[in-house]
């Protein structure tokens, strides 16, 4: 069965830092990996999607993730941080029936520090 | 594009009423639509997942009878709360999605509170 854990639920950087946020995932099958980001009060935005092709995503707001089969990881990074990109942070990979349910992880909270 | 719109956003009312969310997607027509509750500080919980003219399919441990689900269109997808009550408190977001493994779009949530 999928699985996805998200290291570290609280990750604090400086403005202009670079934010790295961890994924690492389990599947048994080639898996549909998606980062997604949670503002106060809100539902969830699509930050990027790997669907196996480039190992190397690109999504919105200068973010972009890594899939690297071989340490089952989808890490997302973005080199200079901004104070708009407070907020929380979901991975998540689809299930393995092929019913569109997604798994996600515990969620990671970005804090930016002026 | 792929745009989710939920509503109300925000509902309070009293023990005992019952409360209809709905979502709808407004620039594609969706296969199937799922309805979530997220808790403070946590990860989104699966509810139940609805497609198009059939019944939903609810997880383990969701009430199908207190939580109605219903999907009349490829575009709309309502939740009703029946006969809510304080501990039914919480966040419930739905998303939609083409099919497949397409991504899932989310509405903007609805914060329902009991009294």
């Amino acid at each position: 069965a999928q699985s996805v854990t998200q290291l570290g639920s609280h990750v604090s950087v400086s403005e202009g830092a670079l934010v790295l946020l961890r994924c690492n995932y389990s599947s048994s099958v080639p898996p549909y990996l998606f980062w997604y980001v949670q503002y106060p009060n809100q539902g969830l935005q699509l930050l990027l999607k790997y669907t196996s092709a480039a190992t190397l995503v690109k999504g919105i707001n200068g973010f972009e993730a890594e899939f690297k089969k071989s340490e089952t990881s989808f890490h997302l990074t973005k080199p200079s941080a901004h104070m708009s990109d407070a907020a929380e942070y979901f991975c998540a990979v689809y299930g393995s029936s092929n019913t569109g349910k997604l798994i996600f992880g515990q969620g990671t909270t970005l804090q930016v520090k002026p | 594009g792929a745009v989710v719109s939920q509503h109300p956003s925000w509902v309070i009312c009293k023990s005992g009423t019952s409360v209809k969310i709905e979502c709808r997607s407004l620039d594609f027509q969706a296969t199937t639509m799922f309805w979530y509750r997220q808790f403070p500080k946590q990860s989104l919980m699966l509810m139940a997942t609805s497609n198009e003219g059939s019944k939903a399919t609810y997880e383990q441990g969701v009430e199908k009878d207190k939580f109605l689900i219903n999907h009349a269109s490829l575009t709309l997808s309502t939740l009703t709360v029946t006969s809510a009550h304080p501990e039914d408190s919480s966040f419930y977001i739905c998303s939609a999605q083409i099919g497949g493994n397409q991504p899932q779009h989310f509405g903007d949530g609805t914060r329902l509170s009991i009294l």
